[in-house]
């Protein structure tokens, strides 16, 4: 599975943008890139995920870099709730992996109020 | 929509014991996936079903592990013996299949801690 490397850690003020990046230099062309997201004491929840071109939901947007090398899961106002770990993964659409979910450490967000 | 059950929420057992866990995925989901979420790390996947089939079990450590859904619904997992290293949070997911587009949804999963 290609690999995908983020800090341990950020942090954010209430009300603020946040740019949580993701480098993922041995992306391969099948390669999708997934964010979920995990509350503390539940399960990961699905958060964005996109090919090439950036992408925006209800929840955050994807800016994928031109050589798909990084990308940044951008939450435009942070708040209380969205102290989480994030987790960047490359998701791969060819070959027999069936799809499958590969989860790394992830990125732990810290929110100030 | 109801979300994915797992039961029970909690489990404490001693090394040797067995346990076994149970998922209820989405209503319609085709896919279901069984995760292990040791304290610290990210989830590593166990074992995927497509409706009653296994499509990828190398991370299952079946000298112990075993798990079945049958009728392509409800889904078990048991551990027997359970070994201290055991201990972790044992997450449930499923989705509508296993194209690249499909989210996965978990439950809230199960704390198993062996003493």
């Amino acid at each position: 599975d290609a690999k995908t490397t983020q800090p341990n850690s950020m942090e954010s003020n209430e009300e603020e943008p946040v740019h949580l990046p993701c480098n993922h230099s041995t992306i391969s062309g099948t390669d999708y890139i997934h964010w979920y997201r995990q509350l503390p004491s539940q399960g990961p929840e699905y958060v964005i995920h996109g090919l090439t071109s950036n992408v925006n939901n209800r929840m955050a947007s994807l800016a994928i870099a031109e050589d798909r090398k990084s990308s940044t899961l951008i939450l435009h106002r942070a708040t209380l709730r969205d102290a989480a770990v994030y987790y960047c993964i490359l998701r791969d659409a060819g070959g027999t992996s069936y799809g499958k979910l590969t989860f790394g450490q992830g990125t732990i967000l810290t929110v100030h109020p | 929509e109801a979300g994915v059950a797992q039961s029970p929420r909690y489990k404490i057992i001693e090394k040797r014991q067995s346990v076994a866990f149970w998922c209820n995925p989405i209503s319609g989901h085709a896919t279901l996936y069984w995760y292990q979420q040791i304290l610290g790390q990210g989830p590593k996947l166990l074992i995927q079903f497509q409706n009653n089939g296994v499509v990828d079990d190398s991370q299952l450590p079946k000298d112990r592990f075993s798990a079945e859904r049958l009728k392509g619904v409800d889904s078990t997992l048991k551990i027997q013996p359970a070994k201290l290293e055991d201990s972790a949070v044992y997450l449930c997911a499923s989705s509508w299949g296993a194209h690249i587009n499909e989210k996965l949804f978990f439950g809230s999963g199960t704390q198993l801690s062996v003493l």
